[in-house]
């Protein structure tokens, strides 16, 4: 079945620092790929997504690039803040937006705290 | 973005009573919400997908008869879960999907619901 494998935290970086959260998957097919970020006390939020091999999401400076040849979908950021303290989700999907498989399967969460 | 609210955010039981968790699109209309559910440093595992007017469809190995789902408006999900035991002490969070406007199509999650059963 599909699986999402990120990297295990935490992470604790100093502001400006550059940041990296390793993310591979397992799908048949060609999924579309996400990072989630949830803030504290706040419910997930969607931070980038690329649909298709080689295609690269980028968000608030955060970037991830789809490289299906490694299957991965590496998160980066050249110079973090302390505001981007938070757990980080890498997530896969199967199925197009408009059909009626909207299933995600997550990674299991990367906690990044930034330091001033 | 689009607005998703759960109530409660904390709750705690008693074993063997029920509980019930709702899951509110405060400004938009989901077509489809979906439970999951997250144990301590584990990822979040989809429960069921429910859509307005129907019966939830249940994932592998989730008991429907243990989590009551009723989806009886397109801005309002529950999650009931029956006779709780200690082992179904989580985090339970939903997610809309919005069914028209700026956002259609798109996901939003809630803040979460930590249950907590004695």
């Amino acid at each position: 079945g599909d699986s999402v494998t990120q990297m295990e935290g935490p992470v604790t970086l100093s502001e400006e620092a550059f940041l990296t959260i390793n993310c591979t998957y397992t799908a048949t097919g060609y999924p579309s790929l996400f990072w989630y970020v949830q803030y504290p006390g706040e419910g997930l939020q969607l931070l980038l997504k690329a649909t298709k091999a080689d295609d690269k999401g980028s968000n608030k400076g955060f970037e991830a690039t789809y490289r299906k040849e490694t299957t991965s979908f590496h998160l980066e950021k050249g110079s973090v803040q302390v505001s981007d303290s938070a757990v980080y989700f890498c997530a896969l999907r199967r199925g197009n937006s408009g059909g009626s498989n909207y299933k995600l399967t997550f990674g299991k969460g990367t906690l990044l705290t930034v330091n001033p | 973005g689009a607005v998703v609210s759960q109530h409660p955010s904390w709750v705690i039981c008693k074993s063997g009573t029920s509980v019930k968790i709702e899951c509110r699109s405060l400004d938009f209309q989901a077509t489809t919400m979906f439970w999951y559910r997250q144990f301590p440093k584990q990822s979040l595992m989809l429960m069921a997908t429910s859509n307005e007017g129907s019966k939830a469809t249940y994932e592998q190995g989730v008991e429907k008869d243990k989590f009551l789902i009723n989806h009886a408006s397109l801005t309002l999900s529950t999650l009931t879960v029956t006779s709780a035991h200690p082992e179904d002490s989580s985090f339970y969070i939903c997610s809309a999907r919005v069914k028209a406007g700026v956002y259609t199509g798109e996901l939003f999650f809630g803040e979460g619901s930590r249950l907590t059963v004695l």
